[in-house]
């Protein structure tokens, strides 16, 4: 079974600055890669997701995350950090012929004025 | 419109109560899921249905028990409330059942157990 890793419990960063959250999975296979976004008191919102093709994908709010295979990685970045962005990101991950997704375990960010 | 809502948003209870949470969605899709979500945010599958078949049943006491009446609508039942059971439970549902289909969330339900 695969298994994702978020490695950065809690991030701070400055409004303005650039954002960088960590995903690792362990997978044989390309598998379906999913980045998630929850704001206090509601539920996921879909940021973005990679299945195949450019290992660069955008997504809403300004987001983008790459695929690095050598790296088992799909990172997600952001150029300028808003007050807004500050929420709990989950990086998720199915197997191609299943039917779930694993969580990882989350990172909060936290963004100071 | 909320495209995936869920009721009640919060529920307080005791130890040994039987409750339900109600989930709807009305984006047209044909799978429905439940997940966990523990105080360290952890989120785990809990069910799934697909056109209100079973398709995912994870290690979850039998005391809780999923309902599909139909495709928009996926019921939670939770017989004999115990205080590990406390956590927020999020519906979702997603056109298809792989893994590859995005998800669209509601906004949870908190349930306290006393």
């Amino acid at each position: 079974a695969q298994s994702v890793t978020q490695p950065d419990i809690h991030i701070t960063v400055s409004e303005g600055a650039s954002l960088e959250l960590r995903c690792n999975y362990s997978y044989g296979a390309t598998p379906y890669l999913f980045w998630y976004v929850q704001s206090p008191g509601q539920g996921l919102q879909l940021l973005l997701k990679y299945f195949s093709g450019d290992t660069l994908v955008q997504g809403i709010k300004g987001f983008e995350a790459e695929f690095k295979r050598s790296q088992s990685s799909f990172n997600l970045r952001k150029p300028s950090v808003h007050w807004s962005d500050a929420a709990e990101y989950f990086c998720a991950v199915g197997e191609v012929g299943d039917y779930k997704l694993s969580f990882g375990a989350g990172t909060t960010v936290t963004v100071r004025a | 419109d909320t495209a995936v809502s869920q009721t009640p948003k919060y529920l307080v209870t005791q130890m040994g109560n039987d409750k339900s949470i109600k989930c709807e969605q009305n984006l047209g899709h044909d799978t429905m899921y439940w997940y966990k979500q523990d105080s360290k945010k952890f989120l785990k599958i809990m069910f799934s249905y697909n056109n209100k078949e079973l398709i995912i049943n994870e290690t979850v006491p039998n005391r809780f028990s999923p309902k599909s009446p139909d495709k928009a609508h996926l019921n939670l039942h939770i017989n004999s409330l115990e205080l590990g059971d406390s956590a927020v439970y999020f519906c979702a549902s997603s056109q298809g059942q792989g893994a590859g289909q995005p998800q669209h969330f509601g906004d949870g339900t908190r349930l306290s157990i006393l």
